[in-house]
């Protein structure tokens, strides 16, 4: 079965300092795994997918993400954090079943 | 494209009384999904429609039916609300259902049962 840990449900950061939000997963198959971003209010939005091509996954306004088969990790980055940024993250993996399984999600805060 | 629409945006319910919450989409796509947004638990898949025609059950689908009305239409039906069914509730949509493909959320319907 496969399952998501976020590692940190609240994550603060100041305005132009770097943005670390940590996920690992458990799949007993090759997975995709994506991050969703969810603004206040709002529906889910994808920021970037993993679909076994390059480790490395750039997304939608500045993140990124790696993915590490050895840690089962796929953290999200972004080198430097803007106002709008602050919102809820999930780390989501989809295997062989081909159903999606949330990570409970990380709120993001960004400090003046 | 309006993308993923759902209706109402807010509903609320006694405990027994029924409703049908409404998703469409203008994408084309075929596969369809409905989950559920609980404080702390991240998103639960609720039911399924791979394809038009077809439904099946995910992850919480206790209490809870759906129609697949056609290609653009997913709805899903609360027989006898409960207050264990307040929640926020997500239409999604994707091309097809494979572990690759992206899916589209709607922007959700708050739903309180007293």
């Amino acid at each position: 079965a496969q399952s998501v840990t976020q590692l940190d449900s609240h994550v603060s950061v100041s305005e132009g300092t770097p943005v670390l939000l940590r996920c690992n997963y458990s799949s007993s198959y090759s997975p995709s795994l994506f991050w969703y971003v969810q603004h206040p209010n709002k529906g889910l939005q994808l920021l970037l997918k993993y679909t076994s091509a390059a480790t490395l996954v750039k997304g939608i306004n500045g993140f990124e993400a790696e993915f590490k088969k050895s840690e089962t990790s796929f953290h999200l980055t972004k080198p430097s954090a803007h106002m709008s940024d602050a919102a809820e993250y999930f780390c989501v993996v989809s295997d062989i079943g081909r159903q999606l399984t949330f990570g409970s999600g990380t709120q993001l805060t960004v400090l003046p | 494209n309006a993308g993923v629409t759902q209706t109402p945006k807010f509903q609320v319910l006694k405990t027994g009384q029924s409703m049908t919450l409404q998703c469409a989409q203008d994408m084309n796509h075929n596969s369809m999904y409905w989950y559920r947004q609980d404080p702390g638990m991240g998103l639960r898949l609720i039911y399924y429609s791979a394809s038009e025609g077809t439904t099946d059950k995910g992850e919480v689908p206790n209490g809870y039916n759906v129609s697949r009305l056609n290609k653009r239409e997913f709805s899903l039906r609360l027989e006898s609300a409960a207050p264990s069914q307040t929640s926020v509730y997500f239409c999604a949509s994707s091309e097809t259902w494979t572990l690759q493909e992206t899916q589209y959320f709607g922007p959700g319907t708050r739903l309180l049962v007293l």
